[in-house]
């Protein structure tokens, strides 16, 4: 089966800063590649999500890189803010998620500093 | 309500209960997924339903029993539960196949299951 591995578990930033989060894949069929981000005591959200005909996707100050040859993915954020503090999740689907569901990295837990 | 709603949100049960889960969906999707997040451990899928047939069974115990009676609701009946299973329990929609450019699951508030 998939296993997607994450780092940094932990990743502090100064307000302002941009912060890089990683995560690697492993089978090769993985087609969806999203990332959630989970506030404490909250749901997952996506934020942003790549499909593997797609080398990178931007949305305002995230983005997503995908290296298929690599089988590595990664997430930008630019202008660090206060709100972006969080658990941020990676995760990688053979179908988009449809049929295999998600299988999730371990998680890193972004911290602003003011 | 709106989106993925789950009940209860919190459930405190004996090893020897019998208690069930309930997920709603009120987005028209046609697939339903159970989740566990453990404090140590990232989200780990259980179950995945297609248009109410169970597609996957990620090698979950069968004190853990899936239900999908139609594609807006999933539950997840639990019986001689062990304290490691303690966790939060989400469900989770998404509309399969996805429309051009997003898949996305959206997932439900989650129910603190503890087991004493």
């Amino acid at each position: 089966g998939e296993n997607v591995e994450q780092h940094p578990s932990t990743l502090s930033v100064q307000e302002g800063d941009s912060a890089v989060i990683k995560c690697t894949y492993s089978d090769s069929a993985s087609n969806y590649f999203p990332w959630y981000k989970q506030e404490l005591g909250k749901r997952p959200q996506l934020i942003i999500d790549i499909r593997s005909n797609v080398g990178e996707k931007k949305d305002q100050r995230i983005a997503v890189t995908l290296n298929k040859t690599a089988k590595h993915f990664s997430l930008h954020i630019t202008e660090t803010q206060p709100e972006d503090s969080a658990v941020y999740f990676c995760a990688a689907s053979r179908t988009g998620g449809g049929a295999d569901g998600l299988t999730f990295g371990k998680g890193t837990h972004l911290i602003i500093q003011p | 309500e709106t989106g993925v709603t789950q009940t209860p949100r919190h459930l405190v049960m004996g090893m020897t209960n019998k208690k069930s889960l309930k997920c709603e969906q009120h987005l028209g999707h046609n697939a339903m997924y159970w989740y566990k997040q453990s404090a140590k451990k990232p989200l780990e899928l259980m179950f995945v339903y297609n248009f109410k047939e169970q597609t996957e069974n990620n090698s979950v115990p069968s004190r853990f029993s899936p239900e999908c009676p139609n594609s807006s609701h999933l539950f997840l009946h639990l019986h001689t539960l062990q304290p490691e299973d303690s966790a939060l329990y989400l469900c989770a929609s998404s509309q399969f196949p996805g429309r051009a450019g997003g898949y996305e699951q959206y997932f439900g508030p989650g129910t603190r299951l503890t087991v004493t």
